[in-house]
């Protein structure tokens, strides 16, 4: 199985400033036959269910801020979330759709300082 | 607009049986995979199953692999997941989310997810 490991589990940031967080796969989830990653990111604010930010660790899905952005190839990837907003707190979790099991991250608390 | 709605969760004892139902309307439901997570109280996210859009094919976490079962009907846009021999682990919020593909790959609708809880 492919292990998703988050970093840091929770982070306190001023308004306005720049959230990062790290996602590392114990094996690469880039797709030899398409150059793809295989790597998501969702946001899940309190109460609510899971929301779609960021797909193939890099394309921003509609409707979300350009604030979000997503990096990385191969095992290490980074989600940047520049001038946080209140609204931005929240978990964030990666996932891979390389191999099955889908496997998540553990999930890191973005909070506002 | 793309929506999923889940519903047949609620308390059971160890070792019985519940049946968890997810409605999709406003996409065209046969044409994508689906799959089932899952959220225990104050955890991360799990993935739980998957399904072809055709049926002809699945996938399952090991956790739950041999006493959970997910199925479909194209023709009523539903989807099942059938767990058998459930244990205090197995307490949690159950998300269905559609695929973007026919199977696997990620998922880009949520629904807001069915309570389930295991306790005698």
């Amino acid at each position: 199985d492919i292990v998703m490991t988050q970093s840091p589990d929770s982070l306190a940031v001023s308004l306005g400033e720049r959230a990062t967080i790290n996602c590392k796969s114990s094996q690469s989830v880039l797709s030899s036959s398409n150059n793809k990653n295989y790597l998501v990111w969702y946001q899940q604010k309190a109460g609510q269910p899971p929301s779609l930010l960021i797909s193939w660790a890099s394309t921003r899905e509609s409707g979300v801020p350009d604030r979000f952005s997503g990096s990385g190839s191969g095992t290490d990837f980074t989600l940047t979330i520049n001038n946080v907003q209140a609204e931005d707190v929240a978990v964030y979790y990666c996932q891979q759709c390389h191999s099955s099991p889908l496997t998540f991250g553990g999930g890191t608390k973005v909070e506002i300082k | 607009q793309e929506q999923v709605v889940e519903s047949g969760g609620g308390v059971v004892q160890p070792g019985g049986s519940l049946r968890l139902s997810c409605g999709a309307s406003g996409f065209t439901f046969s044409s994508y995979g689906m799959h089932w997570v899952r959220q225990r109280p104050g955890r991360g996210l799990e993935w739980v199953a998957m399904l072809r859009n055709d049926g002809g094919d699945h996938n399952y976490a090991d956790s739950v692999k041999g006493r959970f079962t997910i199925s479909r009907d194209n023709s009523k846009n539903a989807l099942f997941l059938q767990m058998h021999s459930l244990r205090s682990e197995d307490t949690a919020v159950y998300y269905c989310a559609k695929s973007v593909a026919t199977f696997g790959f990620h998922m880009d609708v949520w629904g807001k997810g069915t309570r389930v809880t295991v306790s005698s």
